[in-house]
């Protein structure tokens, strides 16, 4: 089982649209847990850190479910500079300097 | 401006030659890294230097080199290039923290080096 998952996509939507993406890891020792932004042909960027209690950031809205293991990001309003390529990151022990990254999902937004 | 940035940004090479990838940080960070992404898009670590101290080794081949003269600087070195090394390289740097506090940990990269082995 890879350390960190999600599904490649791509999720195609319309302008407008709520999307969601979720991140599976395997560590349960896992602290920190971050998304990453990676446009075509560029470097990923953070896009937000993941808090235990959920956290949002504009359209942008993170969710961290322990138990499960899982991570989610919701994207609202869906705009057009919103496509990209999504890394889910954990850090996989609180004192590590190891973060590991998924394979990423892809968004395409349509006019 | 403060950056991360990497010098080249294009890298086209034959196989066996030797090669190099200079980063630098102006950050004040005191944790570089360099990452692989190779054809499907998977962003693997291969080191990381914490105030010039190797920290992480992961089973890269002896032909990769790293060099941390300072804590502002990380340089990659490549002997007897390989097709499969083929790939784009990101420097990274980072504060590095024990605690999830604001900022700690999180990753400033570089626009990559593009390397093409024939």
């Amino acid at each position: 089982r890879k350390e960190v998952e999600q599904d490649p996509g791509p999720f195609n939507v319309p302008e407008g649209a709520t999307v969601a993406f979720n991140c599976t890891y395997s560590n349960s020792a896992s602290q920190s847990f971050f998304w990453y932004r990676q446009d075509c042909r560029k470097e990923p960027k953070l896009l937000m850190s993941v808090y235990s209690s959920g956290n949002e950031d504009g359209r942008f809205t993170a969710q961290l479910n322990r138990a499960s293991q899982y991570i989610s990001l919701l994207i609202r309003d869906s705009k057009l500079s919103d496509s990209a390529t999504y890394l889910c990151v954990v850090n996989p022990e609180d004192s590590s300097y190891k973060l590991i990254f998924g394979s990423g999902t892809r968004l395409l937004v349509r006019p | 401006d403060t950056a991360v940035s990497q010098t080249p940004k294009y890298l086209v090479t034959q196989m066996g030659n030797d090669k190099s990838i200079k980063c630098e940080q102006n950050l004040g960070h005191d944790t570089m890294y360099w990452y692989k992404q190779d054809s499907k898009k998977f962003l693997k670590i291969m080191f990381s230097y914490n105030n010039k101290e190797l920290i992480i080794n992961e089973t890269v081949p002896n032909r990769f080199s790293p060099k941390s003269p300072d804590k502002a600087h990380l340089n990659l070195h490549i002997n007897s290039l390989e097709l499969g090394d083929s790939a784009v390289y990101f420097c990274a740097s980072s504060h590095f923290s024990n605690y999830a506090s604001s900022g700690a940990n999180v990753l400033t990269f570089g626009a990559g080096s593009r390397l093409t082995v024939l």
